[in-house]
């Protein structure tokens, strides 16, 4: 268990449709990442949150956007969803916001299919 | 833009043999490396990781990796492998910014009995 929790496991909804994906980091992380893992792109970075701040960008779409919480719980929302949406999207946290330190503890990911 | 290479998208491995899944990267002055184990229906979990100082690192559940900057390589390791190591393998890389961590595309270990 790696402390990360992210809900729902799975979610099914229609193209068009707009979800949330909710992700609470390890007790004192300070940093939140979102990934997209799917079987033709691998895992690609999304955006990172730093302390409730916005600290990078990555391949994220603009249909896509996420916030970090006071309480450092960070959601992602996708809206307008397609069929290439369909993925498995997954919340790291870290304890501060530069990867010199590297390690990222990462959750079970939330699934998504969009029908 | 800073890249990982995993060359092997499938290994085939019989239990008890040694295996070696090959990682390359290309990099800027200071690469930090990781390697990350999925196992299916999970997240990832960090095997090893190398920041600095003596190229061959140890990490969990016997698994070691040596870097090598002359061939911008960091190459994880098993003496012998269980069938339990079956799962997918992802080297990371990071240049020390803000930007999370660029994954290769994983290899996937099949462990044959």
């Amino acid at each position: 268990d790696s402390g990360v929790t992210q809900t729902p496991k799975h979610l099914i909804t229609a193209t068009g449709q707009r979800v949330t994906l909710r992700c609470s980091p390890r007790s004192g992380d300070l940093s939140v990442y979102w990934y997209q893992q799917s079987l033709d792109q691998g895992l690609q970075f999304l955006i990172q949150y730093y302390n409730g701040e916005e600290r990078a960008k990555g391949n994220i779409l603009e249909r896509f956007s996420a916030q970090q919480f006071p309480d450092l719980h960070s959601e992602l929302n996708l809206s307008s969803l397609e069929l290439g949406d369909s993925a498995l999207y997954f919340c790291a946290s870290s304890v501060d916001g530069f990867t010199p330190a590297g390690e990222l503890f990462f959750g079970e990911g939330s699934r998504l299919t969009v029908l | 833009a800073q890249s990982v290479t995993q060359p092997d998208i499938h290994i085939t491995v019989s239990e008890g043999a040694s295996l070696e899944l090959r990682c390359n990267y290309s990099y800027g002055a200071t690469p930090y490396l990781f390697w990350y184990v999925q196992s299916p229906g999970q997240g990832l979990q960090l095997l090893l990781k190398y920041f600095s100082g003596d190229t061959l690192v140890q990490g969990i559940k016997g698994f070691e990796a040596e870097f090598k900057r002359s061939q911008s390589s960091f190459n994880l390791r098993k003496p012998s492998v269980h069938w339990s190591d079956a799962a997918e393998y992802f080297c990371a890389y990071s240049g020390g910014g803000a930007d999370g961590l660029t994954f290769g595309k994983g290899t996937h270990l099949i462990i044959q009995p």
